[in-house]
């Protein structure tokens, strides 16, 4: 079974529209972090936003916040009030922390924002 | 603000010879990691390292792969024999708590 799953392929967005990716993780360690990543068209790898695993509140960093439904194993990613410059590929990513110190990516997403 | 940082940037060579990638993680980083990501796939772990020995590797992560950390700073992956099928982005990460961070990669062509 996949660790990540990311379903959405590709996503379009009108601008300063809200939009929501999303992931579903598959581990048995009761322990482990999900990360979201951004990586642009020239190929970098931005860190975006992390949930531990026993974090009560869902994450927030400026205009990203993670949904995290630990009963569903999701943990979407939204993007409120999207920017031209928000366009780009969204990895999902999780580390199990007990199990080894290995990070599972998802195959990503392509988000468009239009103007 | 303190960043992972990967040389070359980019690196072309023939297949059979032996190709090292430098990457300096953030100083007061404790975890480690290679990955790499085949054009236009997602992006998969190679190892992971923590105190001066490997951690954590993939099935990729074969006889053909070994990382070292030789000075304190530098953290290296070297590919023995390259194959055709090693032409990739290699990425190097390093953790501290919740936050990793990715180098710029260096993008390896074997011909």
């Amino acid at each position: 079974a996949q660790k990540i799953t990311q379903t959405q392929p590709g996503m379009f967005v009108q601008e300063k529209e809200a939009v929501t990716l999303d992931c579903t993780y598959d581990t048995s360690d009761p322990s482990y972090g999900l990360f979201w990543y951004k990586q642009p068209s020239s190929g970098e790898m931005i860190f975006l936003i992390y949930q531990g695993s026993y974090d009560q509140q869902n994450a927030t960093e400026g205009r990203y916040s993670l949904n995290f439904q630990k009963a569903r194993k999701s943990a979407n990613l939204v993007i409120s009030a999207s920017q031209l410059g928000d366009s780009a590929m969204y990895f999902c990513a999780m580390r199990e922390e007990y199990t080894g110190n290995q990070f599972y990516f998802g195959t990503g997403t392509s988000l468009t924002v239009i103007p | 603000e303190p960043e992972v940082t990967q040389t070359p940037s980019h690196q072309v060579t023939q297949m059979g010879q032996e190709v090292i990638l430098r990457c300096v993680p953030i100083s007061n980083h404790l975890y480690f990691y290679w990955y790499r990501q085949i054009l236009g796939q997602k992006v998969e772990f190679l190892v992971s390292f923590y105190n001066n020995e490997i951690s954590e590797k993939s099935e990729i992560f074969d006889d053909q792969f070994s990382v070292e950390r030789p000075d304190g700073s530098n953290f290296t992956l070297k590919i023995r024999s390259t194959k055709l099928e090693d032409s990739a982005m290699y990425f190097c990460a390093s953790t501290v708590g919740g936050e990793q961070f990715f180098g710029p990669g260096t993008r390896l062509t074997v011909l």
